[in-house]
Order: structure tokens, then sequence, then C-alpha cells
């Protein structure tokens, strides 16, 4: 057990629909990342926050894509209009940041969640 | 751009024995460098770090070792054992941002 908790763990939709996703960080922990992985694949960068302010998107995040992280606590990943090329399992993770103490940089994932677009 | 190579898909190694796995990276800019475990149907666990100024550390049966001129590191499993089967993901990380992730590297761990 990470720590970090994702919900939910499985969505399947319908082409076209949109979807959120919530994320849980570990509670000290300043930095929350979203990460997509697809079979075969290691994980990939979606996008990052550092409290509540995002800091990088990836190119990967087209506009169908919006992350948000309101209180600097929780994150929600949402996608609109979903296609089947969105279907993956999405990560997330968190770590202490900067200033967090020794290896304040080592980023706990999340179990993920599998979505699949029918 | 593949920035974190693991050219080995997959390893069988019998229980007692040591697993080594390998990963190559191109971006000299990595401060660390990471390892997590992938069980099916997971997310990947955090394994082990190494900070780039170090060439070596250890925690119980892994360590892991950084070669930088060679642009090299390896995570060695010593003794092996069948619950360390399992999909091992190499990962570089710059400073406080993103980690990148290699594709994996399956390890079978044979009773």
């Amino acid at each position: 057990d990470t720590g970090v908790s994702q919900d939910p763990r499985h969505k399947i939709t319908k082409r076209g629909q949109n979807v959120t996703f919530r994320c849980d960080p570990i509670s000290e922990h300043n930095r929350l990342y979203w990460y997509r992985q697809t079979l075969g694949q290691g994980p990939e960068f979606l996008t990052y926050f550092q409290n509540e302010a995002q800091l990088e998107k990836s190119r990967l995040l087209s506009d169908r894509f919006s992350a948000e992280r309101p209180k600097g606590s929780f994150s929600t990943l949402e996608i609109q209009r979903t296609e089947q090329g969105d279907s993956a399992m999405y990560l997330c993770a968190s770590s202490r940041g900067w200033g967090g103490g020794n290896n304040s940089y080592e980023q706990y994932v999340g179990p993920g969640t599998r979505l699949t677009v029918t | 751009d593949q920035q974190v190579k693991q050219n080995s898909p997959s390893l069988s190694v019998q229980e007692g024995r040591i697993s080594i796995l390998n990963c190559d990276y191109t971006n000299s800019m990595f401060d660390y460098f990471l390892w997590y475990k992938k069980y099916p149907a997971e997310g990947p666990t955090f394994l082990i770090s190494i900070s780039s100024i170090k060439d070596k550390n250890e925690d119980g049966r892994f360590t892991v070792f950084l070669n930088k001129s060679a642009k090299h590191l390896s995570l060695h499993i010593v003794p092996s054992q069948p619950g360390d089967s399992a999909v091992y993901f190499c990962a570089g990380q710059t400073g406080y941002q993103k980690v990148t992730f290699g594709t994996g590297t399956k390890l079978q761990v044979i009773p």
C-alpha cells in the first residue's frame, strides 16, 4: 500500500462520453503527477502539480483533457468526448517535493484507474 | 525519443540466484534514477533509487549500480525469490519533475 489512492479503479464508457478520475495523494506530499500507461509500454507523463499550481503539461494532454488540484490536496483528471485511443491505465503519483527532506524526489504511484472506451 | 531503454523484455532466473536487470539512458540531465516493480492489474511500486552523484545504493536484497560514463544502470536482486516475479521499470528523473520510464523487463523467478 503506497498510500496514494485512486477512484474508480475501473471505468468502462462509450465513445463520446466524459469521464472524471480522482486521485488522493499521500497527505504530506505537495507534488502530484498524472501518467498514462498503455499495454506493453512504461507510464508516460501527462501533467504535474506543486500544491494547487499546474507546473507542466505534456503534449499528450490534448484539449480534451483537463486536470485540477483545487485545494492542493486531491486531484481530478477529466477526459471529454472520450475516444477509443484514450483506453489506458491512468496513474497518479505523489512526492514530498522540494524541501521535503531526504529522498523527497521519490514518487509513489497509486493503483491506477483502468479506462476502457467502447 | 526513448530516453530510458530496457532492452531485455524478459528474464528468467532460478530461485536463490542473482537477477540482474539492465537499463540504459540518453538524458544526461537526470538527477535521480528509480526502479519500480509492477504486479499485474496494480500500479508500479517504488523499489529503490539512486542519485546521479552516487554509483551504488543498497537496500536489503536490492542493489542499484550506476555507471554514468556508460549511461547505464542495473538492478541486482540477491537472492531472487518467486515473489520477485513482476515487471520492473527503470526510470530517470530531473529534479522534482516528471519521471521518464523505460518499457519494462518482465522477471520470472523459477522455484
